[in-house]
This record gives C-alpha cells, structure tokens and sequence, in this order.
C-alpha cells in the first residue's frame, strides 16, 4: 500500500531534550517536506526536499534540522525543543514536475506537546 | 511571495444543497492548483488537481473551476451529504514550495 508514515504519532517531552520525528514513503517520490498544523495558522512549511542530499527552509524553518540521505526517509530533528513548538506535524511526498509539485501525499500527523 | 485566501473560515450548509469554496490568490498564476480534505487530527488528503490551462475539473460529486483572470478557484460539493463535512485546503504551486490556504470549514446539516 502506497503510504508516508510518521513516528511517533504522539509524544510529549520537556524543553531542551533533543528528539527525532522519523518519516518514510514508499512511493519512489523525489520531493518530501515537514509542515506543522496549528489553530488558525493553517498548514506551515518548515524544511522540504527536492531530492536526496538536497533541502532547503520552508517558512518557519527555525528551531528545527532536516536530512535528506536516502530517498524514502525525511526526518525532522528538534535539537532543543521549546513549549512554541507544539504542534501539530505532517510529513508529505509526492513527485515534482520540474520544480513543481505534483499531489501530495500526507502522514497520519504527529502530535507533540513540549513541556 | 504568493498568498492565499480562502474566504471562509466556517460554511455551513443543509444536506442537498451544493456547497461552493472559494480560494483566491494574489502574484503570479500557479501551475497548479490542488484541492485537499482534511479531517480533525488527520493529514490532509488530496481530491482534484486542476492546471492553469484548464477551466474546469469533475470528479463524481465535486468540481473544481480554475480562473486565472480572477485569480480565484471555486470548489463545488452538489448534493452535500453530512458525510462531507470537513476542513478543505487549497494549494497552490509555480516552481515553489506548494502554498497551502488555511482551510474552510464545512459543516452539512442534515
């Protein structure tokens, strides 16, 4: 079955304990990227990716590491978390037309609470 | 950089009738322009996808109608079950990161 997956779904940490939120796809797609869902900010972009080894900031990037090194995985590193940074996160795929992105593909969300 | 808005921010309507979202934007024309439902707590999931070549999109119940001049798209749902009440996104893309709306929510009273 064609999917992204995210883990952990749920998580709650304290401020300044480094964590990881793994992403994974298995539909081949070149282009993947992290967004965080909060009440009346809508989807925000942090990091995306055009493709293995390549990444680059989305809209609100700070506080927040990416890595791009095999084509079906997208983590997204919290050095030190901070309580703003509760979220709501999604990772997305999909294939790119150019530079353009075709239908994106989203994980089921992972919600972290920062303490 | 490009904006997005999509006019309401709550729409609720009686089951039957046809709902009608509304997404405009500001800058240049995308190349793509991209319809998402969300549920509350879920990822977004993709409906229809129109290019700026096109006017218009069906899939079943929905259409999607794309007018560059207007710099808007209209997002119909005919015959609206309570079953479609949802968050529903617009994106847009031209050589960038896809730009998301904040969403409408839609409400089907039955």
């Amino acid at each position: 079955e064609a999917q992204v997956t995210q883990n952990p779904r749920y998580l709650i940490t304290v401020t300044g304990k480094k964590l990881t939120v793994t992403c994974s796809q298995n539909m081949n797609h070149e282009y993947m990227s992290w967004y965080r869902q909060d009440p009346g900010l809508g989807l925000r972009q942090i990091y995306y990716s055009m493709n293995v080894e390549v990444t680059d900031k989305g809209d609100v990037p700070e506080g927040y590491k990416v890595s791009r090194k095999e084509k079906r995985n997208f983590p997204l590193i919290l050095e030190s978390p901070s309580p703003n940074q509760t979220s709501l996160y999604f990772c997305a795929s999909s294939f790119t037309l150019g530079t353009a992105q075709e239908t994106q593909y989203f994980g089921p969300g992972t919600r972290l609470l920062v303490l | 950089s490009q904006k997005i808005e999509q006019n309401s921010e709550a729409l609720n309507i009686q089951e039957g009738k046809t709902a009608t979202l509304t997404c405009n934007y500001t800058n240049y024309s995308p190349a793509y322009l991209q319809w998402y439902r969300q549920d509350p707590g879920r990822g977004p999931v993709f409906l229809l996808l129109i290019r700026e070549n096109e006017k218009e999109k069906r899939k079943e119940r929905l259409k999607v109608t794309f007018d560059t001049t207007l710099k808007q798209s209209l997002f119909h749902i005919t015959a609206s079950q309570p079953a479609d009440s949802a968050t529903y996104l617009c994106a847009l893309d031209r050589a960038t990161p896809l730009v998301f709306g904040k969403g409408t929510r839609l409400s089907v009273i039955a």
